[in-house]
């Protein structure tokens, strides 16, 4: 299985202020059709996993463009540029290149 | 809008045979390339994808779990079904299912809302 590895873990930030989660994959996800299938995904406290931003950097319908994704290969990161309070919960990156799909452990975005 | 909904049981007993149905709609389980796929977290821990099962009736499952799982589907009813068996307390987790669009026209996977399922006896 492909292994996802985020950090940090846990990222205390202040509003207004931008945030950057890191994600590394044990391989390469660069699938043979060419693309590179990692999403980001943001699941506040009760709530389902939400789908922020697909094939590394394409933001889905309705997310704010504050968050933004970059990287390719094996790393990859999120960005948030301006904290807002909606923005706290838990963020995965995920793969779907290789079966089975896997997750990162998750990053937990706080508020300090 | 494509829009999906899990159902089943919330408490089952261990070594029994859990029953979840995916009801979906917005899009057709029939065409090339399209997927749906069931995910689980347990409480407060991270996601773990367990099968996936596409328009064509192929179906792929998580190597670690492929003997207790089975995942079908109804087209007519729009649903997907999935079946684990000998259930055990480390089983409990919130289940959801999730719409794959074809790689062709990829754009990111959808969720349901979850069903949480216990194991106890």
């Amino acid at each position: 299985d492909i292994v996802m590895t985020q950090t940090p873990l846990s990222s205390p930030v202040t509003l207004g202020q931008p945030a950057s989660i890191s994600c590394r994959s044990s391989q390469s996800l660069v699938h043979s059709d060419g693309n590179t299938y990692l999403s980001w995904l943001q699941q506040r406290p009760g709530q389902p996993p939400r789908l922020l931003i697909y094939k590394i950097s394409n933001r889905f319908s309705g997310v704010p463009d504050r968050f933004s994704g970059s990287g390719a290969g094996t790393d990859f990161t999120l960005k948030i540029s301006r904290v807002e309070a909606e923005d706290v919960g838990v963020y995965y990156c995920m793969q779907i290149t290789h079966f089975p799909y896997t997750f990162g452990q998750g990053t937990k975005l706080e508020i300090k | 809008q494509i829009t999906l909904k899990e159902s089943g049981p919330t408490l089952v007993k261990p070594r029994q045979t859990l029953t979840l149905t995916c009801t979906f709609s917005g899009f057709s389980l029939s065409g090339s390339g399209v997927a749906v796929g069931w995910i689980r977290q347990p409480p407060g821990q991270a996601l773990e994808w367990l099968a996936l099962i596409y328009g064509d009736d192929y179906k792929r499952y998580s190597p670690s779990l492929k003997s207790r799982l089975t995942i079908t589907k109804d087209t007519s009813r729009n649903q997907v079904v999935l079946t684990m068996t000998d259930m055990d307390p480390v089983d409990t987790a919130t289940y959801f299912c999730a719409h794959r669009p074809p790689r062709l026209a990829y754009t990111g996977i959808l969720w349901g809302q979850g069903t949480r399922v216990t194991v106890s006896s």
